[in-house]
């Protein structure tokens, strides 16, 4: 089974701080995904990677970055938290194009206060 | 770009009762479709797809869907509901050519009482 690794279940951050979320793949994924979940939103695309250093904006990438330095790793990066971004951040995987299903890690909650 | 409307938020039903939630999305010329599941305190995992060939599409835990092209729905449906399908349901629609993401619908949360 893939598994997908989040870092983290629960952070608390300041406004201002920047905050690292880390996900891990151990299947060869091509692809890695990060999406917020919030209520009533579903969920909604902030980047993705289809290969080592490669990067591209989702829906809503404002405020946020990421690094993949390695095909099992891909880090969303908060440059300066705010309080809009307390959610629920779900990082994804998959092989191969679009009819690959998603593999997702458990999910990290963020507060940010 | 791709759009996925799941009409009801909330649906409410009884133990053992017939379920449908509905998923409706916009028109491209072909598409990959998705249903997953999110249980309490969990990430989502993939309960059934529709790839191409027969439209009624079998899932785990009993689930099927059924893909309409002409009216560009994949509805999700279990016959019998338990208390342990209590979760939140995603639909989920990608283009069928080349490289696309996801686009997921707002959920449908499933409250299965007794």
């Amino acid at each position: 089974d893939v598994k997908v690794t989040q870092s983290s279940r629960y952070l608390v951050k300041r406004t201002g701080e920047k905050v690292f979320l880390e996900c891990v793949q151990d299947m060869d994924h091509e692809n890695m995904f990060w999406y917020r979940q919030d209520p009533g939103l579903g969920l909604r695309l902030i980047y993705f990677s289809y290969d080592v250093k490669m990067k591209e904006k989702g829906d809503i990438p404002e405020g946020y970055s990421v690094s993949r330095e390695k095909k099992e790793r891909f880090s969303l990066i908060l440059e300066s938290a705010s309080t809009n971004q307390t959610s629920m951040y779900l990082c994804a995987s998959s092989s191969g194009t679009g009819n690959s299903p998603l593999h997702f890690g458990n999910g990290t909650r963020l507060t940010v206060t | 770009a791709q759009s996925v409307t799941q009409l009801d938020s909330q649906v409410p039903v009884f133990e053992e009762a017939p379920v449908e939630l509905r998923c409706n999305y916009s028109s491209s010329v072909s598409v990959y479709l998705f249903w997953y599941v999110q249980y309490p305190n969990q990430g989502l995992q993939l309960l059934l797809k529709y790839l191409s060939g027969s439209t009624l599409v079998k899932g785990i835990n009993g689930f099927e869907a059924e893909f309409n092209k002409s009216q560009t729905s994949f509805h999700l449906r279990k016959p019998s509901v338990h208390i342990s399908d209590t979760a939140e349901y995603f639909c989920a629609v990608s283009e069928g050519s080349g490289y696309s993401t996801l686009t997921f619908g707002k959920g449908t949360m499933l409250l299965v009482s007794p």
